[in-house]
């Protein structure tokens, strides 16, 4: 069960478009569509912004969008916004019927 | 409104025990697999336990394996963690989570505020 790798930090200025990797294996990321993304921001706890790859909440501003390409998984930031600097997570279910989250990325907005 | 309130939480020696409870409203308990999420101070999220609606499956991440039980009772809408054998490296916040799909285990669509978990000697 390790941790699913993304890049520590994602940085880019306001109204720019970034996207955060997530890469895994064929026993999770690349094995099933339940891959997930979730927003965190300090001290407090996550929100889910993408379920499913590419789904997304009711709630969630359409300037987030999830896909996967065999075993990665990216999340796409466009119109950057200052509220979008924060700790991002990806997650995914495994072939163990367990689950497993991303090292995590922070994302500064210049 | 879904809520999640955690309890249980405390200063614990390594080798000791540790029961949380989370209470849960604004949602019908019995329908959802419910999680327990832990994250260490500065650090990213990690999975714990996950119990299906009845109670009759359960999984564990590798780390609290044999050591961790996950309960729940549907007519107190309560989740449970029983931790036994704490290490050190089991110190984090513990958040009790709600499965957001029909699904056994899809995303978590809601989080509650989390308790924390020390332990040290």
């Amino acid at each position: 069960q390790s941790a699913l790798t993304q890049p520590a930090s994602v940085s880019g200025s306001p109204g720019q478009s970034i996207t955060i990797s997530c890469t895994g294996t064929s026993r999770d990321v690349g094995g099933y569509n339940y891959v997930s993304w979730y927003q965190q921001h300090p001290g407090k706890a996550p929100k889910v912004m993408i379920y499913e790859v590419s789904n997304r909440p009711s709630g969630v501003s359409y300037r987030f969008s999830g896909s996967k390409s065999g075993n990665t998984a990216s999340l796409t930031i466009s119109g950057l916004q200052p509220e979008d600097e924060a700790d991002y997570y990806c997650s995914s279910y495994t072939t163990s019927a367990t689950g497993v989250f991303g090292t995590g990325t922070k994302v500064t907005v210049l | 409104e879904v809520q999640l309130v955690e309890s249980g939480g405390a200063v614990v020696q390594p080798g000791g025990s540790l029961r949380l409870s989370c209470a849960v409203s604004g949602f019908t308990f019995d329908d959802y697999t419910m999680h327990w999420v832990r994250q260490a101070p500065g650090k990213g999220p990690e999975w714990v336990s996950l119990i299906n609606w009845d109670g009759r499956n359960t999984d564990y991440a590798d780390s609290v394996k044999g050591r961790f039980t996950i309960s729940r009772d549907n007519s107190k809408s309560s989740l449970y963690l029983q931790m036994n054998s704490l290490r050190t490296e089991d110190t984090a916040f513990y958040y009790c989570a709600k499965e957001g799909s029909d699904y056994y285990f899809d995303y978590i669509d809601s989080w509650g505020q989390g308790t924390l978990v020390s332990v040290s000697s």
